[in-house]
């Protein structure tokens, strides 16, 4: 089955550190990756995506993600962290290869940052 | 500008007493779905919507209905709700790239 799995409910970190959100997935073939972040009281927005090409993708607001194939893993990163990173990361995966709805987006549970001043 | 809106923002609401909450998406975009967030459950998807006329159940059905009639539009009809859909509600459309509405915090009573 697809899956993705987030194994940090809370990540802290002091700001101006790097920080890293860890996320591993289950999904066969070539899937595609998505980060999402959520600001309280806010919807979900997109910070980036892994489809094909290069495997370090960079988005949003200075955030960037490495893709391993062979660990299964989209883990997020940013060099130096802001008070303001504080937020609920998702990680998501799709397949695109499968029909219907099967091609939905899977998510991971969420994992809260804490950027300490 | 790309954009979803859902509303309402807020809603209390007493158990039984029908209610729809809509979403509106500017994109074109066929693929629309809801999901709710609940703590410690992350995201789960309700229904879902290849395209007008098109909708299916997602993982957690049950007690919704849903309508696509329109390609903009995919409003969530709760028909008799409960204290257990007291929950945060997420419009999304788009499937590669998924564009989330800014939510609908229910409570039920």
């Amino acid at each position: 089955a697809q899956s993705v799995a987030q194994p940090e409910d809370q990540v802290n970190v002091a700001e101006g550190n790097p920080l890293t959100v860890k996320c591993t997935y289950s999904v066969s073939g070539n899937p595609y990756l998505f980060w999402y972040v959520q600001y309280p009281n806010r919807g979900l927005q997109f910070l980036l995506k892994y489809i094909t090409g290069d495997n370090l993708v960079k988005g949003s607001y200075g955030f960037e993600a490495e893709f391993n194939k062979s660990q299964t893993s989209f883990h997020l990163k940013k060099p130096s962290a802001l008070v303001s990173d504080s937020a609920l990361y998702f990680c998501a995966v799709r397949d695109p290869f499968r029909a219907g709805n099967n091609r939905k987006l899977i998510w991971g549970l969420g994992t809260s940052l804490a950027v300490n001043p | 500008e790309a954009q979803v809106t859902q509303n309402p923002r807020y809603l209390i609401t007493v158990t039984g007493k029908k209610l729809t909450v809509t979403c509106s998406q500017n994109m074109n975009h066929e693929y629309m779905s809801w999901y709710r967030q609940d703590p410690g459950l992350g995201l789960r998807q309700i229904y879902y919507s290849m395209n007008v006329e098109v909708t299916d159940k997602g993982d957690v059905p049950e007690g919704y209905k849903v309508s696509r009639k329109e390609k903009r539009n995919f409003p969530l009809i709760l028909e008799s709700p409960s204290p257990n859909q007291t929950s945060l509600y997420f419009c999304a459309s788009g499937n590669t790239e998924a564009f989330f509405g800014q939510g609908t915090r229910l409570t039920v009573v």
